[in-house]
């Protein structure tokens, strides 16, 4: 089975400062990584993924997320925060398994919720 | 593509009566899903399907039953609405072509049970 824990519920942050949302996850075998961002009253879309190969993942908007397999953590983090970056971020875990129902299965965080402030 | 899509967005039940989610995507994806996502704790998945006529439960299946006629649509059904119930639906789908399960959400179902 796998966990995902992230240590942070809320984070305020200034317009144009830097900010980090931590992930921790747990599994007992290797595991795909997301991002997931929902902005108010949306469903939620796909941020940016770790699959393999380079260790940093980018996303379009200018976040990015570092793959650590000793800590088992993928923090999302981006140099320079706008308004229009206040969202919840989720974190989620997809076990590298061949084949069979737990292939499937994506376990979530509790989410972040990112309050840019003017 | 429309994507994934969910109707009602909105939906105000009284305690018993039930109702069904509706939920279809356009992308031929085979694996669709059914989360609730209350505050503070995430997305926990209801029940899960890899395909037409193959349906499974996820982590919190009680009180819900969902079927799957074809691969476009995944309806969920709540038998008899419960308080508890009150949350927000999404539902997901993914192709399975990949080893890695990329879910594309739909824009939810706000559900107060009163």
């Amino acid at each position: 089975a796998q966990s995902v824990t992230q240590l942070d519920s809320q984070v305020p942050v200034f317009e144009e400062a830097p900010v980090e949302l931590r992930c921790n996850y747990s599994s007992s075998v290797s595991v795909y990584l997301f991002w997931y961002v929902q902005y108010p009253n949306q469903g939620l879309q796909l941020l940016l993924k770790y699959l393999s190969g380079s260790t940093l993942v980018e996303s379009i908007n200018g976040f990015e997320a570092e793959f650590n397999k000793s800590q088992t953590s993928f923090h999302l983090r981006k140099p320079s925060v706008h308004i229009s970056d206040t969202a919840e971020y989720f974190c989620a875990v997809n076990p590298k398994l061949n084949s069979g129902a737990g292939s499937y299965q994506l376990t979530f965080g509790k989410g972040t919720k990112l309050s840019v402030i003017p | 593509n429309a994507g994934v899509t969910q109707t009602p967005k909105f939906q105000v039940l009284k305690t018993g009566q039930s109702m069904t989610l509706q939920c279809a995507q356009d992308m031929n994806h085979e694996y669709m899903s059914w989360y609730r996502q209350d505050p503070g704790m995430g997305l926990r998945l209801i029940h899960y399907s890899v395909g037409a006529g193959i349906t499974d439960q996820g982590e919190v299946p009680n009180g819900y039953n969902v079927s799957r006629s074809t691969t476009e649509d995944f309806p969920l059904r709540l038998l008899s609405a419960a308080p508890s119930q009150t949350s927000v639906y999404f539902c997901a789908s993914s192709y399975l072509g990949t080893l890695y399960n990329e879910q594309f959400f739909g824009p939810g179902t706000r559900l107060t049970v009163l």
